[in-house]
């Protein structure tokens, strides 16, 4: 399976605990971003990387919340002294930029269910 | 005002009815517009682009009016396996990041 690929595909937490998910991107696409979802919503835009570099932190992303790509390829996402509010699926995707910021489509994993009990 | 705005639904229609949907956008720079569809408990996956000059594969149809600030999708022939969410896009201009409205839920019924 040459897709995006999330783990672990559910997570079950209990609130102050620390949690991290793994993200493995198409492995040619540079892009990378992290998105939440609760039910009944669309996703929201959390963090995105431009191989290795984090470009951009969305104001939801608060300090409890840490995303590294250390290499440019997979990518963790860390969410310290989780609450329950975290409860949401932590969706991953990434793209293929080519030169003028020609962007290709966005490939999303299966995501990451996370429950805070 | 969120930026991207849908109306929830759910959409009920019979198998074989056209059904259209629409949404809105508030930033007037946004460049990219795109219709997602995302199954109960699975991931989005690309439905289609949107183009300026309107775009059809197969039975659906993607409109944008950059005056209202509008995207449209309309289906076809409805299948009972098009009962899904179909999220709307969009990619503001100078930003790199994708904006999900909250989704349009369609049930196709026997």
């Amino acid at each position: 399976d040459t897709g995006v690929s999330q783990n672990p595909r559910h997570k079950i937490t209990k609130r102050g605990q620390n949690v991290t998910f793994r993200c493995d991107p198409i492995s040619e696409h540079n892009r990378l971003y992290w998105y939440r979802q609760t039910l009944g919503q669309g996703p929201e835009f959390l963090t995105y990387f431009q191989n290795e570099a984090q470009l951009e932190k969305s104001r939801l992303l608060s300090d409890r919340f840490s995303a590294e790509r250390p290499k440019g390829s997979f990518s963790t996402l860390e969410i310290q002294r989780t609450e329950q509010g975290d409860s949401a699926m932590y969706l991953c995707a990434s793209s293929l930029v080519e030169g003028e910021g020609k962007n290709t489509e966005a490939f999303f994993g299966q995501g990451t269910r996370l429950t805070v009990v | 005002r969120k930026e991207v705005e849908q109306d929830p639904g759910p959409f009920n229609v019979p198998e074989g009815a056209t059904v259209a949907f629409n949404c809105t956008y508030s930033n007037s720079a946004s460049q990219s517009f795109f219709w997602y569809r995302q199954d109960c408990r699975k991931e989005p996956k690309l439905l289609m682009s949107v183009y300026s000059s309107g775009n059809e594969d197969g039975r659906f149809t993607a409109q944008l009016n950059r005056a209202s600030q509008y995207i449209s999708l309309l289906i076809r022939d409805s299948k009972l396996s098009d009962s899904a969410t179909y999220l709307c896009v969009v990619k503001p201009g100078g930003g790199n990041k994708l904006t999900f409205g909250t989704g349009t839920q369609l049930k196709v019924e026997l």
